[in-house]
């Protein structure tokens, strides 16, 4: 399709092992962001990538996130050592416009951590 | 910084009634804003936005919204219901120039429509 495309769509895994989830932006899009939405909570911000331009990580909670992105096509959000309070859905959006411009959202990877 | 509350994180409604879901925001300079829209086991898909002109804004499935600068808010209407509107709401902000990329949302507002 031509959506935004994201795997797994569920993970469960054991506390304390790596987790990687992937997302497929549409094609074209420059921006891509990763979003989390923990139970009963809004979504709160990870991480901007933008073209080729630094990407703005200030919404990562801690160093055990860490996210890639290879040029304007597939990115990915690795979580080490996973904690229980990693447990959410993380959800991926693209935009060919940075600021005012829509998102387009996948239907994210619920995690579960053990 | 900005920030972004939505008053009711539920709604229950019987169909054809009409419904207000209300967001009011926090920011120090001129906003964009958004409502978005979760049905079940999917993805948020936009419902409308307010970039400038018109405060009354107008998006899809009848949704309208009305941006109110004095009071801050951008709550979003719909004049009858349908169960098929049954989801989770999110208002979303926006601020102009600067690092404007970064969507600001609230928290929810899950509306259930009943038959």
């Amino acid at each position: 399709g031509a959506g935004v495309s994201q795997s797994p769509s569920n993970k469960v895994t054991e506390k304390g092992k790596d987790v990687e989830l992937r997302c497929d932006p549409i094609s074209g899009h420059t921006a891509l962001y990763w979003y989390r939405q923990r139970l009963g909570q809004g979504l709160e911000f990870l991480i901007y990538f933008q073209g080729n331009s630094a990407p703005d990580k200030s919404g990562l909670p801690s160093d055990r996130f860490s996210a890639e992105r290879t040029g304007e096509s597939v990115s990915t959000l690795t979580i080490q050592r996973t904690q229980q309070e990693d447990s959410a859905v993380y959800l991926c959006a693209s935009s060919p416009l940075a600021g005012a411009g829509e998102l387009f959202f996948g239907e994210g990877s619920r995690l579960t951590v053990l | 910084a900005q920030s972004v509350t939505q008053l009711d994180s539920q709604v229950p409604v019987f169909e054809e009634a009409p419904v207000e879901l209300r967001c009011n925001y926090s920011s120090s300079v001129s906003v964009y804003l958004f409502w978005y829209v979760q049905y079940p086991n999917q993805g948020l898909q936009l419902l409308l936005k307010y970039l400038s002109g018109s405060t009354l804004v107008k998006g899809i499935n009848g949704f309208e919204a009305e941006f109110n600068k004095s009071q801050t808010s951008f709550h979003l209407r719909k004049p009858s219901v349908h169960i098929s509107d049954t989801a989770e709401y999110f208002c979303a902000v926006n601020r102009w120039g600067g690092s404007n990329y970064k969507l600001t949302f609230g928290k929810g507002t899950l509306l259930t429509v009943n038959p």
